[in-house]
């Protein structure tokens, strides 16, 4: 079976500190991968997504980089934190993009202070 | 501007009532919509999916009403149980446009259910 795992469960971080969040994907090969940003209390926004290794599209821009150095392995970062980052970040994968059906790991909850 | 809807913003039913939640959209490439269910603290959970072609897909208690012509969807859950207090979103997709694999997703919709 599949799973998902995201790293940290959760971060408090100051302003203008980097940050590193992570997603490894088991028991699928090749997973179209996505990272999601979802302020508290509200809807789901895609920032990234990636179809293969090396390859990363954005989606809006928020100060913020992805990585895909694995096939299994998805990475958000920035160098320097803004107090809008807080949120709840979310990785997710799919088999066949949009067209099938996206499945959300249990997310990293971010407090920028 | 929102092209994904969703309403009411808050429902309060009681328990074994069905609760009706409301989408409507603008693009008319959307042909696939996911309703994901998220409880706090926790990543959203595939809830139940159609597809344009269909206009109803049923799974248990949960059941997708789909009016084309409208842009319009429905969620119902009948029998709602307290367990299904949780926040629900739809969202959708295009099989042609220039971000694949982008789902554009509404606001949600707080359900409680009240026993």
């Amino acid at each position: 079976a599949q799973t998902i795992h995201q790293w940290p469960v959760a971060e408090i971080k100051a302003v203008g500190s980097p940050l590193s969040l992570g997603c490894t994907i088991k028991g699928k090969s090749s997973p179209n991968l996505y990272w999601y940003w979802q302020a508290t209390g509200g809807t789901l926004q895609q920032l990234f997504y990636s179809i293969t290794v090396g390859q990363v599209e954005s989606v809006v821009q928020l100060n913020l980089s992805a990585s895909r150095p694995k096939d299994d392995q998805f990475i958000l970062s920035t160098e320097k934190l803004l107090l809008s980052h807080s949120g709840f970040y979310l990785c997710a994968w799919s088999l066949l993009g949009g067209r099938d059906t996206q499945y959300f790991g249990p997310g990293t909850r971010l407090l920028v202070l | 501007q929102q092209q994904v809807r969703q309403s009411p913003q808050s429902l309060t039913v009681w328990e074994g009532e069905t609760a009706i939640l409301n989408c409507s959209y603008e693009n008319s490439a959307f042909d696939y919509f996911p309703w994901y269910q998220q409880f706090p603290g926790e990543g959203p959970a595939l809830l139940i999916a159609i597809r344009s072609v269909s206009d109803k897909k049923e799974d248990g208690r949960f059941t997708i009403f789909f009016n084309k012509r409208e842009k319009k969807l429905s969620l119902h859950i009948t029998d709602s149980q307290p367990g299904d207090s949780a926040t629900y979103f739809c969202a959708a997709s295009a099989r042609t446009g220039a971000n694949t694999g982008k789902l554009t997703f509404g606001h949600g919709t707080i359900l409680r259910v009240h026993p």
